[in-house]
């Protein structure tokens, strides 16, 4: 049981350039988030994912878009990534949105955009 | 929108020595997690609170909800080298319509220890 696996791990980017973030779960969880980090910013909700098919913007959604493969798998997309959009993506499931579940992250993504 | 307010943003404490974080919202909350992690490392689970007044407890970490629920506090007593890393609340972020999505993370406390 793997959890929640990310890939790649780090990645340098040039302004511009595009790239996708992959994120897949194995504990049959209905919803999956995405998050970045930022140095004193905490985390923040970028795109979440209620059930399979579904999906909605979070608070930083500007320069994003995601899609929900399956019910495993939820991607991030960078189409024309900025130097704004450096940090470490953190991908997440649980059972179901919101309520009293509690959280699962993946290791993360640590992008650099010159 | 929902924020969520956390103190302190550093804490350095000698190894032994307590440390509490606190963690503030704007709006009452219906439930509030904590979350750990390590240094390099991934947010990791630590508990849950839902009832006003709540209070629990996991070895020497003990978990507060307050009445009014907007307030909830960490405390480790007798920190160890193991407990570094950086503490978040979070609770659950609603979206424009009213319904619950993510959660709402505070900025964290950084939990620095001294040998």
């Amino acid at each position: 049981n793997a959890g929640v696996t990310q890939t790649p791990k780090f990645q340098v980017l040039k302004t511009g350039q595009s790239m996708t973030l992959q994120c897949a779960q194995d504990m049959n969880h209905n919803s999956m988030y995405w998050y970045r980090q930022d140095p004193g910013m905490g985390l923040r909700l970028i795109y979440y994912s209620a059930s399979e098919g579904t999906t909605d913007k979070g608070e930083v959604p500007n320069g994003y878009n995601v899609s929900r493969l399956n019910k495993r798998e939820f991607s991030l997309r960078l189409e024309s990534a900025a130097p704004s959009q450096t940090s470490v993506y953190f991908c997440a499931s649980s059972v179901v949105q919101g309520a009293t579940y509690e959280q699962y992250f993946g290791p993360g993504t640590r992008l650099t955009v010159t | 929108g929902q924020q969520v307010m956390q103190i302190p943003q550093y804490q350095h404490v000698q190894e032994g020595e307590d440390f509490t974080t606190y963690c503030n919202s704007s709006t009452t909350l219906s439930n509030i997690q904590w979350y750990k992690q390590r240094p390099g490392g991934h947010p990791v689970f630590l508990i849950q609170l839902v009832k006003s007044g709540e209070v629990k407890k996991q070895k020497r970490l003990t978990f507060q909800f307050g009445e009014a629920k907007k307030n909830s506090s960490l405390h480790i007593t007798a920190t160890q080298t193991t407990d570094v890393g950086t503490y978040f609340c979070a609770g659950l972020r609603y979206n424009s319509g009213g319904g619950a999505d993510g959660l709402t993370f505070g900025k964290g406390t950084h939990l620095i220890i001294q040998p």
